[in-house]
């Protein structure tokens, strides 16, 4: 079965440290999709990227850097030089591909806290 | 930049009372999506809709639940007769044609059972 685990429910840093927030999956699926999507106080949920299962490209933008690996079933994300503004609940999503309507399982996700 | 909007921002009502909450999905998206999210938990898939009819729907969807596309731009999540169990936060979300294309989600509904 189809199923996203984020082992950290809760990370604190001090502004300007670097942080890995893991996401591992699940899916029998060879063709499926892979989401993080960060939710501040505010509430939204605001996309950060997509990936797909073929490409397994790591990627980088700005401050932010994703490192998929297909071999661990894993798809992490960093935040290099953390600030306060990155404060929010990020979520790993997975969408499985042929046959699928597209809906996503998310995570429990895990609560940044960067302190100043 | 084209954003999904969802109507009203919290709802407050009593056990048993029906309840409707909009969605205008970005215009030329044709999936479209209801996931909610109990406070401090995880968001989780209710429904997904493509061509006026529902394409999936989750354990948690049950007779209780309804979505309609009643015009060509709204999409409404109808919730008969509320229990206490369906205070949640409601997201709309909705994405383009390819099964590659992102989901955008709406800002959400805040709905409150007392």
């Amino acid at each position: 079965a189809q199923k996203v685990t984020q082992a950290q429910t809760e990370i604190s840093v001090v502004e300007k440290e670097d942080v890995t927030l893991d996401c591992v999956y699940e899916t029998r699926d060879t063709t499926y999709y892979l989401f993080w999507y960060k939710q501040p106080p505010s509430g939204e949920l605001v996309f950060l990227i997509r990936r797909n299962s073929f490409d397994e490209q790591n990627e980088i933008s700005g401050r932010y850097s994703w490192n998929f690996q297909k071999s661990t079933s894993s798809f992490n994300f960093t935040i290099t030089a953390s600030q306060v503004v990155d404060s929010a609940v990020y979520f790993c999503a997975l969408s499985e591909g042929a046959g699928s309507q597209g809906n996503l399982i998310f995570g429990k996700g895990t609560k940044l806290s960067v302190k100043p | 930049e084209p954003e999904v909007t969802q109507t009203p921002s919290h709802q407050v009502t009593q056990m048993g009372q029906e309840v409707i909450l909009r969605c205008v999905p970005i215009s030329n998206h044709l999936y479209f999506y209801w996931y909610r999210q109990i406070l401090g938990q995880k968001v989780e898939f209710l429904v997904s809709f493509y061509n006026n009819e529902i394409s999936e729907k989750s354990e948690i969807f049950d007779d209780q639940f309804s979505v309609e596309r009643p015009d060509g731009s709204n999409f409404t999540l109808k919730i008969r007769s509320t229990k206490l169990e369906d205070s949640a936060m409601y997201f709309c979300a909705s994405r383009n044609r390819r099964r590659t294309d992102t989901q955008y989600f709406g800002p959400g509904t805040r709905l409150t059972v007392l």
